[in-house]
Formats: structure tokens, sequence, C-alpha cells
């Protein structure tokens, strides 16, 4: 598996907290990717870097921040967490652009109550 | 940017049957298509990609995906399915020139033993 860790791995946080959820490799890629999965939506791009401090918007960006500080770690804040946002959170890592597959990591679990 | 549609939601077959699961993609330009596998509890995993060349590519376990461009469409096929099959698939689609990957909401397969 390619080195890819999320932290933490499951998380039940109060409407309204701010929370970090964390995504560091060690394959030393480029591009990295904070998606979210939910039923009947699949996968859904929140935010992506292409490099050290720079990010882009994906598909529903809304209600969500990043930061990348250094090329291994890739960090996902929801400011005020709200119920809208439980879900399932994924990153993944590319060593390229468009023809390169993606590695996945083994997935945050976020319940906000 | 471009975008994904699964055509099935959920896919139900006994052993042995042949499997075809729909992917049609939105883009104008040269894209590199995917398909992952999501067995239950597990994180993404690659099945196979397109990048150029044959339009038919073969992955691993015995599935293979046909690239139509004309009918902008990946669809992924298997002759006959085992019970291990079973999983979540999820099509993917990333444009040559950005960094950007969309997935389609995907097809949940179930295979009777």
């Amino acid at each position: 598996d390619a080195g890819i860790t999320q932290s933490p791995r499951h998380k039940v946080t109060e409407t309204g907290t701010p929370v970090t959820l964390r995504c560091h490799q060690t394959e030393n890629h480029r591009y990295m990717y904070w998606y979210r999965q939910d039923p009947g939506h699949g996968l859904r791009l929140i935010h992506y870097s292409y490099g050290v401090k720079d990010t882009d918007k994906g598909e529903v960006s809304d209600g969500y921040s990043v930061s990348r500080s250094k090329t291994e770690d890739f960090l996902l804040t929801l400011e005020s967490a709200t119920s809208s946002q439980t879900s399932v959170y994924f990153c993944a890592i590319k060593p390229g652009q468009g023809d390169t597959e993606a590695f996945f990591g083994q997935g945050t679990r976020l319940t906000v109550v | 940017a471009q975008s994904v549609s699964q055509h099935n939601h959920h896919v139900i077959l006994s052993e042995a049957a042949s499997l075809e699961l729909g992917c049609n993609y939105s883009y104008g330009g040269t894209v590199n298509l995917f398909w992952y596998v999501q067995y239950p509890g597990q994180h993404l995993q690659l099945l196979l990609k397109y990048f150029s060349g044959d339009p038919l590519v073969k992955g691993i376990k015995g599935f293979e995906a046909e690239f139509i461009k004309s009918k902008f469409s990946f669809n992924l096929r298997k002759p006959s399915v085992q019970w291990s099959d079973t999983a979540e698939y999820f099509c993917a689609v990333n444009a040559w020139n950005n960094n950007d990957m969309r997935f389609g909401a995907g097809t949940r397969l179930t295979v009777k033993p």
C-alpha cells in the first residue's frame, strides 16, 4: 500500500466546533486530494493541492479549508462543523497530473452531533 | 470541469453471471479514465486505467473496460463474477492537463453465491 496515513480514523464532534483532519504521505507525491464519500453521491472532491502552499477548490468546498505547508502533509479543516458534514473523508495522492493513478488513504469517519 | 455518471446504483448478480457497469463522462478534451473498487470497510483500489492506445484495457481480477470516445463511455465488464467481487465500483475521470479528478456516484455490486 502507498504510504498514506489519515488521522484520526474516527471522530465524533459537536456542531459548531472546529475539526482538523490530517493526511500524511511518505511518497513525496506532488498532488494531494480530499474527498468526502456519502451514500448515493460517491466521492466528491472538496479541495486539492498541487504543491506546497498551492491549493484549489473542488466541487463541495463550502465550509472547508485546507493547508499544505509541507509536501507530506495536507490538512482539512472544518471551521464550524455541521451535521451535513458527517461523512467519511478520504485523502488521495498522485505523483503527477492526469495520466497517473491516485492512491487512497484508509479514510476518516467523522460524525457531527 | 469534467463530470462522471454511473447508470446503475445497485446491481445484484449470481455467481458466474456476466457483468457490465456503465460509465459516461462529460468533457470535450483528452481524458484519462479509471475504475476503482472499494471492498467493504476498505479504501479505494485501482482496478484498471486508460490513458491512450488500445481502447480495450485489462485490469486485475479478470476485469476489463472499453473506452468508446464517440459515446464518452468507459464501461466495465467481467465475463463471470465471483462472490468475492461484491464491492462498490467507481468510475473516475481526469482531464489530461489538469489536477482535478472526479468520481461517479458508484455502483454497488452484490454477488450471490
